[in-house]
Order: structure tokens, then C-alpha cells, then sequence
């Protein structure tokens, strides 16, 4: 079974700083990866997602993840943060196949951004 | 765009209650999924349906049934309502992709709270 650790429950990040939000997974075969991000009082809403190919993907907002299979991570990055950004995000593995879409989360990471 | 919707935002029911929380997918997603979300703990996943009809327990299935009477419906019952049941719930779904991975499309949640 697939697991995901997200290992910073909360980040602080002064306006303008650069962000970097760590995600580990554990799985046997290559994982489909996805980060989410929820707003205050909010569902989820899809970042960006890795299947195969190129191992940097771009996402909506500025973000990019990086998916590193040695290391068993997909970070998530932002070079300058804005206060909108402020919000929980999740990384999340899917094992495709006949899964039926099924997909781990992490325990989210909450950023807070200073002006 | 993809529309999830869940019947209530905010629900407060009393211990012993029958609960029924509904969720409404527009894209014809083979996929349904039910999660709760608890501070600290992301997102568990209660149980799941690939089809009409078709249901299967997830992580954290105890105290919980669904059904889904239609491709676009999916209840989540919680046949008598216990304050540990006091959560975010939130409804997802996605396409059905043999030998893939499609991302989850959220709705925005319903906050429960159990007296």
C-alpha cells in the first residue's frame, strides 16, 4: 500500500520569500502524484500533477513540483510567495492501475505568509 | 468545469441521528469517493464507488454506509450520528482511466458537527 508524509505541519514564509514544501510517498512502482490546496473554508483544488515524462511540472498559481524518484519526493515549490497564498496544501500518490483512482494524502502542511 | 456539490455546508445534528449527506458530480465521473478531514490527520477516506450500485470501504469505514442510485449521486449515511463523528466531510470524483490516474474533483465540504 502507498503512503505519503508530508513532514512540516506548519510553515511560516515572510511575503516575497521563496517556498519549498516537502513530500515524501512510498510506493513499489512509478506513482501518480497530485498536490492539492485548500483555502480556508474551502474543497480542494488541484495544483499541478505528475504521471510520467518530464520530472519538473509546472502547475496553475506559479507553482512547480520536482518529482525525484531516489529520493521518493515531490516538492513543491514557489519562487516568491504571495499572501494569497496562505493556505493548507496536500501531496497526494495514486497507484493507478485498477485502483479506481484512489489516492493517499498527506497530513497537509498549512503555510502562513507574513507581509 | 467540473462541478462537485455536497447538499450542506454546515450541519449540526444530535447524537443518535440519522445523517445523510448528499453529493452531486456533473461530468459523468465513473468515480465517487467520500472522505473526512481532521486537523493533523489530512484526508481518510471513508469508502468509494467505481460504478452505480458499486461501493467499497475505504480506510476508515466504521459507523459509515453509502449509496449510489445514480452515476451522479453519492450519500454518505451515518446511520447514528456519534460526537467522534464531528468532521470536515468532503465528496470527490474522477474519471474512471484504465491503467491511469485521473486527479479528484472536490466539492466544498460539509463541517458536521455531532451534540
Amino acid at each position: 500500500a502507498q503512503s505519503v508524509t508530508q513532514p512540516d505541519i506548519h510553515i511560516t514564509v515572510s511575503e516575497g520569500a521563496s517556498l519549498e514544501l516537502r513530500c515524501n510517498y512510498s510506493y513499489g512502482a512509478t506513482p501518480y502524484l497530485f498536490w492539492y490546496v485548500q483555502s480556508p473554508g474551502q474543497g480542494l483544488q488541484l495544483l499541478l500533477k505528475y504521471f510520467s515524462g518530464d520530472t519538473l511540472v509546472q502547475g496553475i498559481k506559479g507553482f512547480e513540483a520536482e518529482f525525484k524518484r531516489s529520493q521518493s519526493s515531490f516538492n513543491l515549490r514557489k519562487p516568491s510567495v504571495h499572501w494569497s497564498d496562505a493556505a493548507e496544501y496536500f501531496c497526494a500518490v495514486g497507484a493507478g492501475g485498477t485502483s479506481y483512482g484512489k489516492l493517499t494524502f498527506g497530513q497537509g502542511t498549512i503555510l502562513t505568509v507574513h507581509p | 468545469d467540473v462541478k462537485v456539490t455536497q447538499s450542506s455546508r454546515y450541519l449540526v445534528k444530535r447524537t443518535g441521528e440519522k445523517v445523510f449527506l448528499e453529493c452531486v458530480q456533473d461530468m459523468d465521473h465513473e468515480n465517487m469517493f467520500w472522505y473526512r478531514q481532521d486537523p493533523g490527520l489530512g484526508l481518510r477516506l471513508i469508502y468509494f464507488s467505481y460504478d452505480v450500485k458499486m461501493k467499497e470501504k475505504g480506510d476508515i469505514p466504521e459507523g459509515y454506509s453509502v449509496s449510489r442510485e445514480k452515476k451522479e449521486r453519492f450519500s454518505l449515511i451515518l446511520e447514528s450520528a456519534s460526537t467522534n463523528q464531528t468532521s470536515m466531510y468532503l465528496c470527490a470524483s474522477s474519471l474512471d482511466l484504465a491503467g491511469g490516474q485521473h486527479e479528484q474533483y472536490f466539492g466544498p465540504g460539509t463541517r458536521l458537527t455531532v451534540t
